[in-house]
């Protein structure tokens, strides 16, 4: 089944606790992103990557870190979590180098930092 | 650059009424634009698209149509159903082509 995985699904940490959240997809897409959702904001993305060690900077880029080693993973590196971090988590991915195909989500992380 | 505003919500109507969810843009050039439906617990899915000015897009009885004249792509759907209780999002491709522009989402809630 064509699906974009991600883990973990929930997670409570606390401030300053490194954390990360994996992305994994099977439809050997070159676009990868990275996006937070919150209440009255919509979605904003964190990063994304066009390719294999191709990634760059979203709208809401600061306190977050990621990497593309391989095509089908794209992993989101909180360094030094903040409560500003809580917030439920979107990875998606899309074939071709940009977004005017279909963009497919995985089912989403929620994270708590306290 | 690109924006995308829609219509806040809840939304709500009773089950068969007609539906139309808001969307308007701004944008340099001739970008592509969308509706994304997220049920609750899950991830967004595409719902429809449009590539060009006057395409129509379609998918589950829904259907928005990109107005160049009017920078809009409302989403209509004759007869809802308790189970299109959702979040719809209209968004649109910005210049790059590297990023989506989100609208906030609308809220949909269809009573029985």
């Amino acid at each position: 089944e064509a699906q974009v995985t991600q883990n973990p699904r929930y997670l409570i940490t606390v401030t300053g606790k490194k954390l990360t959240v994996t992305c994994s997809q099977n439809m050997n897409h070159e676009y990868m992103s990275w996006y937070r959702q919150d209440p009255g904001l919509g979605l904003r993305q964190i990063y994304y990557s066009m390719n294999v060690e191709v990634t760059d900077k979203g709208d809401v880029p600061e306190g977050y870190k990621v990497s593309r080693k391989e095509k089908r993973n794209f992993p989101l590196i909180l360094e030094s979590p903040s409560p500003n971090q809580t917030s439920l988590y979107f990875c998606a991915s899309s074939p071709g180098t940009g977004v005017s195909g279909e963009l497919f989500f995985g089912e989403g992380s929620r994270l708590t930092v306290l | 650059g690109n924006s995308v505003t829609q219509m806040e919500g809840p939304v709500t109507l009773s089950e068969e009424a007609f539906l139309t969810i808001n969307c308007t843009y701004t944008a340099t050039g001739y970008p592509s634009l969308f509706w994304y439906v997220q049920y609750p617990g899950e991830g967004l899915q595409l719902l429809l698209k449009a590539t060009k000015a006057d395409d129509k897009g379609s998918n589950k009885g829904f259907e928005a149509t990109y107005r160049k004249e009017t920078t809009s792509f409302h989403l209509e759907k004759g007869s809802v159903q308790v189970s299109d209780s959702a979040v719809y999002f209209c968004a649109l491709t910005s210049d790059s082509n590297y990023q989506l522009i989100w609208g906030a989402g609308t809220k949909l809630i269809i009573k029985p």
